[in-house]
């Protein structure tokens, strides 16, 4: 069955340094890869994504993602983080014989000033 | 802006009573997606349109609940005789049909909060 693991339940940074948050996925084909993001009390607003290609994906607010086949991943970074980028980030997977996207747990991300 | 639109934004019901949400998907997506949200868990899909046919319902769907789409155009989402565990943050997505370049990118609305007492 297809899933979705985010280690990390929550993560703190300092603004201004690097992130990188975790997600591992199962399924037994290429899959559709997506990370979301989340603020307190709103829907979901699309980072990025991953059909096909170039495996290094670029995203809205500076953000990009790897996919790496050998280790089921597809995690997101981001070289400088703002203030602004506290939210919940969500990693969701979708497959080409299906239309639902399964989400991992989600990582809270909190910024220090 | 003509992202996805979700009325109402909250609601607050008494256990038993029916509730009733609306999804407006973005205009020339013919697939709109309803999923729910429990607190500290990702979104759980539960049900899926491709214009007026509902084309996959998930498990989590108990016969308390139906959603609608009837011209293919906005969505409704019913829950009847509501339980304390059905409060959630209900979402609606939507997306351009198959092969169309856009694949299976689903946008979100900003949901819908329901508090049930």
């Amino acid at each position: 069955a297809q899933s979705v693991t985010q280690p990390d339940i929550h993560i703190t940074v300092s603004e201004g340094a690097s992130l990188e948050l975790r997600c591992n996925y199962s399924y037994g084909a290429t899959p559709y890869l997506f990370w979301y993001v989340q603020s307190p009390g709103q829907g979901l607003q699309l980072l990025l994504k991953y059909f096909s290609g170039d495996t290094l994906v670029q995203g809205i607010k500076g953000f990009e993602a790897e996919f790496k086949r050998s280790q089921s991943s597809f995690n997101l970074r981001k070289p400088s983080v703002h203030w602004s980028d506290a939210a919940e980030y969500f990693c969701a997977v979708g497959a080409f014989n299906t239309d639902k996207l399964i989400f991992g747990t989600g990582t809270r991300l909190q910024v220090f000033p | 802006d003509t992202g996805v639109s979700q009325n109402p934004r909250h609601k607050i019901t008494k256990r038993g009573q029916n509730v009733t949400f609306r999804c407006d998907p973005i205009s020339e997506h013919n697939r709109l997606y309803w999923y729910r949200q429990t607190l500290g868990q990702g979104p759980e899909f539960l049900t899926y349109f491709q214009n007026e046919a509902q084309l996959e319902k998930s498990r989590l769907l108990s016969d308390r609940f139906s959603a609608e789409r009837p011209k293919g155009s906005f969505s409704t989402l019913e829950i009847q005789r509501t339980e304390q565990g059905d409060s959630a943050m209900y979402l609606c997505a939507s997306s351009f049909p198959p092969f169309s370049g856009e694949r299976e990118t689903q946008y979100f609305g900003p949901g819908t909060r329901l508090l049930v007492l």
